[in-house]
């Protein structure tokens, strides 16, 4: 089983519309990120949350929120879906105790598309 | 603030072909660089690492070496293969700002092999 998952896989949705992404990892790691991927952008980091009481906004948390339920699951919401949100999103995860060079292990990704 | 420039793809190489992906940096701190993956409908997954100055990161015959003076981070394999055919993304952290686990990411560059 993959050790970091991610629901929906795809999703379609209107303008205005609240929608939920969600992440679960197995990997027992603290830190969790939200990122969004554009063609030509490369990876933009949303949030990130470093264990289950610490949230932290990213370059582009603007129009997101996020709840971290557990330390195996971190959602991302969109509060009212813009066409402009239409992106590739992807969910992370790391151990802090690797010290320098802390690797981060993604997820699957979700594509999501606003109409 | 940090930030990282990779060279414009796509990349079209046929098959044993030597390959370079150019990626250079800027960094506040002392950073810790990484050449990231990801596979056609995929994540990203990590492919080699540097964290000091005149570290070789190595995996898979791929290959960078971090150099501080010219600020790069240069991905490199001497006979490529159609299965290396991807996006490869440079990134960095950088620890000396407390963020030591936050990625900073290139635009990507997608590389083809053919036969």
């Amino acid at each position: 089983d993959a050790d970091v998952t991610q629901t929906p896989r795809n999703r379609i949705t209107k303008t205005g519309k609240r929608i939920m992404l969600e992440c679960s990892q197995t990997k027992g790691h603290d830190r969790m990120y939200w990122y969004r991927q554009d063609p030509g952008l490369g990876l933009r980091l949303i949030y990130y949350s470093f264990d289950v009481k610490d949230i932290n906004k990213g370059e582009i948390s603007d129009g997101y929120s996020v709840s971290r339920q557990a330390q195996a699951k971190f959602s991302l919401s969109l509060e009212s879906a813009i066409p402009n949100q239409t992106a590739l999103y992807f969910c992370a995860t790391s151990d802090p105790e690797q010290g320098l060079g802390e690797t981060q292990y993604f997820g699957p990704g979700t594509r999501l598309l606003v109409l | 603030g940090n930030s990282v420039t990779q060279m414009e793809g796509p990349v079209t190489l046929s098959e044993e072909a030597f390959l370079t992906i150019n990626c250079t940096y800027t960094a506040t701190g002392y950073p810790s660089l990484f050449w990231y993956v990801q596979y056609p409908g995929e994540g990203l997954q990590l492919l080699l690492k540097a964290t000091k100055a005149d570290d070789k990161g190595s995996n898979k015959g791929f290959e960078a070496t971090y150099r501080k003076e010219t600020t790069s981070f240069h991905l490199e394999k001497g006979s490529v293969q159609v299965s290396d055919s991807a996006v490869y993304f440079c990134a960095l952290s950088d620890a000396y700002t407390g963020t030591a686990s936050k990625l900073t990411f290139g635009t990507g560059t997608r590389l083809q092999v053919t036969l």
